[in-house]
């Protein structure tokens, strides 16, 4: 199956600490999303990448589509207190396909 | 723009009884999508619209979960009778509708079972 597999699932870093999270499949996605989801709220679309190689950045997040199309990366740089949260990786794999979620990664910021 | 409205946010409901979740999407997003969150888990599909018609409901469980777009629009989701198993998060999504679109999320309705 479609699966995207995100781990750990859950990591601690320190406030001004840099982070990467990885996203990675056995299949082939042709477009990758990044969510952040607060507690009690549904997720927010961060970042979308629709090219091999593709490299984008909102911010203090920066996200690459992988050059082998099954795996993506997000990094988060000088994290904040308000970067806490689950981050999704989503993706599809055609153009009538449904979007993929990977189980999430719980970051946590210690100030 | 108002993103995608659901309501109710929470619903406390006993086994064996019915509950309605409605979403109202994005202006302008013809594409509608019910999703349930585990605790723990991603969002996973139960149904999708384009519009009024559901193109994809191949992972709503049919017995018991029941979904209306009468206009295109508003949509609501239904389960009757529910179940302890059917706890969870409800998030409804919208999208503009072309290919590979990101999808929008509402804040979801946490349902709880007793």
């Amino acid at each position: 199956g479609q699966q995207l597999n995100q781990s750990p699932q859950s990591m601690f870093i320190q406030e001004g600490e840099d982070v990467s999270m990885n996203c990675t499949s056995s299949s082939i996605f042709n477009t990758w999303l990044w969510y952040k989801q607060d507690p009690g709220e549904g997720p927010v679309l961060l970042i979308a990448l629709y090219k091999a190689g593709e490299l984008t950045s909102n911010g203090r997040l920066t996200a690459q589509f992988g050059i082998t199309r099954k795996d993506s990366f997000l990094n988060i740089s000088a994290s904040i207190p308000s970067d806490v949260g689950i981050y999704f990786c989503a993706g599809y794999t055609g153009a009538n396909s449904k979007l993929t979620f990977g189980k999430g990664i719980t970051l946590s910021v210690r100030p | 723009e108002a993103g995608v409205v659901q309501s109710p946010r929470y619903k406390i409901i006993e086994k064996k009884q019915p509950v309605v979740f409605w979403c109202n999407p994005i202006s302008g997003h013809n594409t509608l999508y019910w999703y349930l969150q585990n605790l723990g888990q991603g969002p996973e599909l139960l149904i999708r619209y384009e519009n009024e018609e559901a193109v994809d409901d191949s992972q709503l469980p049919k017995d018991r979960f029941s979904a209306e777009r009468l206009k295109g629009v508003d949509s609501t989701l239904k389960i009757q009778p529910a179940e302890l198993g059917d706890s969870a998060v409800y998030l409804c999504a919208s999208s503009q509708g072309q290919p590979n679109s990101p999808l929008h999320f509402g804040n979801g309705t946490r349902l709880t079972v007793t």
